[in-house]
């Protein structure tokens, strides 16, 4: 089976831009979560998808947004982009988001803001 | 609010050395606990993971965790450390009706010295 994708791997952009990261989930799986992860804030959850709905999301600014497709791919876009929004963007699927299934994680996207 | 502490940043053993990674957890209500391990450029796979039942849980390459609710504690050991085990590991947490999201400690380092 394959695992959980993330595109792109890598992205540069500049202060003020946005931008799109893409997330397809493993086989079958229809709850997809985001996370940021940084040196100084760690591993934070930025918000939860399933069945095209947003379920439940941490504290983050309104810039940050996603979605979810009836395929359960799932994308996070980031407007008006600030330096500190430098980081890797973790994405992870499981069967139903419950607290007793297991998030598997794709490779990330890095993204650094100029 | 529901947190997770990992004593240590930064661990190193000797080849062959038992590992002892620790995390404590604050909450008011039952936690599922999971460790997961990332390596460099790249996303986070679970080791093992504690739900309900035996407190004493077995996970891959030879890692186990065991619950101590008095404690709350949730650390991990490996018996004999090996040089693939360099890496970082993530202890987290979550509860019921906490769909989709994973509250993360800051992680610890482990370094396997030759």
């Amino acid at each position: 089976k394959a695992g959980v994708t993330q595109t792109p791997r890598y992205l540069i952009k500049t202060r003020g831009q946005q931008v799109t990261l893409s997330c397809s989930p493993i086989s079958g799986h229809r709850s997809v979560s985001w996370y940021q992860q940084t040196p100084g804030q760690g591993l934070q959850f930025l918000f939860e998808y399933f069945s095209e709905t947003q379920r439940n999301k941490g504290n983050f600014p309104g810039r940050f947004s996603g979605r979810q497709f009836s395929n359960s791919r799932s994308e996070m876009n980031v407007s008006t982009l600030e330096l500190g929004d430098s980081a890797l963007y973790l994405c992870a699927s499981s069967l139903d988001g419950l607290q007793t299934d297991t998030q598997y994680f794709g490779p990330g996207t890095r993204l650094t803001v100029l | 609010a529901q947190s997770v502490t990992q004593l240590g940043s930064h661990v190193s053993v000797s080849e062959g050395a038992l590992v002892l990674l620790r995390c404590n957890y604050s909450s008011s209500v039952p936690p599922y606990l999971f460790w997961y391990v990332q390596y460099p450029n790249q996303g986070l796979q679970l080791l093992l993971k504690y739900t309900t039942g035996a407190t004493l849980v077995k996970g891959i390459n030879g890692f186990e965790a065991e619950f101590k609710k008095s404690e709350t504690s949730f650390h991990l050991t490996k018996p004999s450390a090996h040089m693939s085990d360099a890496a970082e590991y993530f202890c987290a947490v979550t509860f019921s009706g906490n769909t989709g999201k994973l509250i993360f400690g800051q992680g610890t380092t482990l370094q396997v010295k030759p």
